[in-house]
């Protein structure tokens, strides 16, 4: 079963626009929700993670919104750029401690 | 700087032939992860480690075995390999405990099973 569901499969915005990458999980019991993000032919790395005691982070033009009622929570990238082409994984994890990662969005940036 | 390292980058294998992906990290982060990655599938967990001498089986262990003989490395053993195991794998490392989990990826392993 996916625990973790992303939405959507991709995504194509223009230079300057915000992309919105939207993720859903099932278990109540996660308490640790990271971004990472993957380039063309490369490894995955953290881009940026929340936990629930906040509804919102920010990391430059990268923010996450929470929202532990609905069990939804997005990825906001502002101003996007070509740079942030890439393909982005959302991911849970509770007291299991391994991470569940949704499938990914693939965003492209057009110039 | 985090640093996990891959062996070999890309190995073409034979069905039935026995195959091992090598995993070194020089964290010193207690966990150790095996993923693979295919296309519509994402990052899937097949086996992890919590230390050495310890290995658990993630969400799709079967087909594959693994090894954690130190801190430093871990491998991904495929006994008899199917084309089905044609995938990029990756290895990662992660510090574990009670704090929020990091994980630093290696370069992935491109595997081909004829």
């Amino acid at each position: 079963q996916q625990q973790v569901r992303q939405s959507p499969q991709s995504l194509t915005v223009w230079e300057g626009e915000t992309a919105i990458l939207n993720c859903s999980y099932e278990d109540s019991t996660f308490d640790y929700f990271p971004w990472y993000h993957q380039f063309p032919g490369e490894s995955p790395a953290l881009l940026i993670a929340i936990r629930p005691v906040s509804n919102k982070k920010e990391d430059g033009r990268f923010t996450i919104f929470f929202n532990k009622r609905e069990k939804k929570f997005s990825l906001h990238i502002a101003d996007s750029q070509p740079g942030d082409s890439a393909t982005y994984f959302c991911a849970g994890t509770g007291n299991t401690g391994k991470l569940i990662f949704g499938l990914g969005t693939t965003l492209q940036v057009q110039p | 700087e985090a640093a996990v390292t891959q062996s070999p980058r890309n190995k073409v294998a034979v069905t039935g032939g026995k195959v091992t992906l090598s995993c070194n990290q020089t964290n010193n982060h207690n966990n150790m992860y095996w993923y693979r990655q295919d296309t519509g599938h994402g990052l899937r967990l097949i086996h992890y480690s919590y230390g050495a001498g310890s290995t658990e089986k993630g969400d799709i262990p079967d087909g594959y075995k693994a090894s954690r003989p130190s801190q430093e490395n871990f491998s991904l053993i495929l006994e008899l390999a199917t084309p089905s195991q044609t995938s990029v794998y990756f290895c990662a490392s992660g510090t574990g405990g009670a704090a929020a989990e990091t994980l630093y990826f290696g370069s992935g392993t491109r595997l081909t099973v004829l």
